[in-house]
């Protein structure tokens, strides 16, 4: 199995809405990210989880919050979202943390709509 | 300071073709890593390509090649005998050992495959 499979694919949801984003693999990565994009610019980083713990959090609004429940599962719980934070949300693993050395296999991402 | 710089906004090339996508890049560190990934409209990241820092020859995978030049910071991605299904978003991205698990991507470069 070598996919990052991320559900739902398309979400919609309001302002005052609970959702959850899930992000699973079943590589033995251990190494997983949340990126945001929006449209016509790159990823940009949200958060790093690196053996299940949160390495990096980009000064990222606690509206979004990061959950990391084993090594093969990666969620993002989203609550009172604003209609700037529609994007596309996309995760990545990688086999681990060596920069140099791996490269990033990516999920098909979640399309948010915010309204 | 880091950073990516991908000057061609759009390129044009005729089916089975080659291209040369542009890419520089900005480091005072010596370990990195410099990747290419490929964007459909889908929306998915596909990784194409890696090239390390202390590598001495060039990185190929399939019709897929990268042009590296240390001295000049370049780390161009060359897709020979271009398809159809090429057209994309393509960016060039960069990972640092003491950025630890950061990737820097560029602003990419959306290619056209004319048929």
């Amino acid at each position: 199995d070598t996919e990052v499979t991320q559900t739902p694919k398309h979400l919609v949801m309001g302002m005052t809405n609970k959702k959850s984003l899930k992000c699973e693999q079943h590589m033995g990565h251990r190494a997983m990210y949340w990126y945001k994009q929006k449209a016509k610019k790159p990823p940009e980083l949200m958060f790093v989880y690196s053996y299940e713990k949160l390495s990096i959090n980009e000064s990222v609004p606690s509206r979004f919050s990061p959950e990391c429940p084993n090594s093969s599962l990666l969620n993002l719980h989203l609550h009172a979202l604003q209609p700037e934070d529609s994007a596309l949300y996309l995760c990545a693993s990688s086999q681990g943390t060596q920069a140099t050395l791996y490269g990033y296999t990516f999920g098909s991402g979640t399309r948010l709509t915010v309204v | 300071a880091q950073k990516i710089t991908q000057t061609q906004p759009g390129m044009f090339v005729q089916e089975k073709e080659a291209v040369t996508l542009d890419c520089t890049y900005d480091t005072s560190d010596q370990s990195y890593g410099l990747f290419w990934y490929k964007q459909p409209s889908s929306g998915e990241m596909i990784f194409l390509i890696y090239q390390g820092s202390y590598d001495e020859q060039n990185a190929t995978e399939g019709r897929y090649s990268l042009n590296f030049q240390k001295a000049r910071k370049s780390a161009n991605l060359v897709i020979s005998a271009s398809q159809l299904g090429d057209s994309a978003m393509y960016f060039c991205a960069m990972r640092l050992n003491t950025g630890g698990f950061k990737t820097i991507f560029g602003a990419g470069t959306r290619l056209f495959v004319k048929a």
